[in-house]
């Protein structure tokens, strides 16, 4: 199993561009989440999704948007980029409770 | 509101000590609590995790104990290695309807010195 997998890895975004970050996990998991890391600010919640489409706000979801029409997939839009969302993104999935993370992207707004 | 913290926020060791990482919580009212390990650049793996029903689990050389009458867990790194330099972090599940939606600290940065 390749587990979660998040492309691209690094990307640079101009003011005003907009991108979707790729998630996808192979443990047919229904519960998949998308959290955002700054430093010294821990793991926020951006959205997350109970299944197939069903998706939900987190802590942060402002300036995003998801979709779930798989099991398998999980996309992060950002429209009109912004500098306060340069950060790393992590998607996670899980059967239950524990939370498999995939390696991130590193996002910068400029 | 549910709130974590992480004590202390940095910790450098010799190898081959017996330590201990410090997770509190603020409402005792949780679901399960979790450790993760987190490498530079890379994504977060899951340790342990600990049901509001179980007192501790165990993984070789890792124990984590929860007591939530005090808002407090501790991870157990027994005979540490330089492989163990990380950043370690908990959090909570906070409750049953929400149980999968994580409150985080900010973890401890470990530093095990060959």
């Amino acid at each position: 199993n390749a587990g979660v997998t998040q492309t691209p890895k690094f990307r640079i975004l101009k003011i005003g561009q907009s991108m979707t970050l790729q998630c996808t996990q192979d443990m047919n998991h229904n519960y998949m989440y998308w959290y955002r890391q700054d430093p010294g600010m821990g793991l926020k919640l951006i959205y997350y999704s109970v299944g197939a489409g069903i998706t939900d706000k987190g802590e942060v979801p402002n300036g995003y948007n998801v979709s779930r029409s798989t099991t398998e997939d999980f996309p992060l839009r950002l429209e009109l980029a912004a500098p306060s969302q340069t950060s790393v993104y992590f998607c996670a999935s899980s059967y239950v409770d524990e939370q498999y993370f995939g390696p991130g992207t590193r996002l910068t707004v400029t | 509101k549910q709130e974590v913290t992480q004590i202390p926020a940095a910790l450098s060791v010799p190898e081959g000590e017996n330590l201990v990482l410090n997770c509190s919580f603020t409402d005792s009212a949780i679901y399960n609590l979790q450790w993760f390990r987190q490498d530079p650049g890379k994504g977060l793996t899951s340790l342990l995790l600990i049901q509001s029903s179980q007192r501790e689990q165990t993984s070789g050389r890792l124990n984590a104990s929860l007591d939530k009458s005090s808002g407090r867990s501790t991870l157990y790194i027994a005979a540490s290695q330089p492989g163990d330099s990380a950043t370690y972090l908990c959090a909570v599940g906070p409750g049953a309807g929400n149980n999968r939606k994580l409150i985080w600290g900010l973890g401890t940065s470990l530093a095990v010195n060959p």
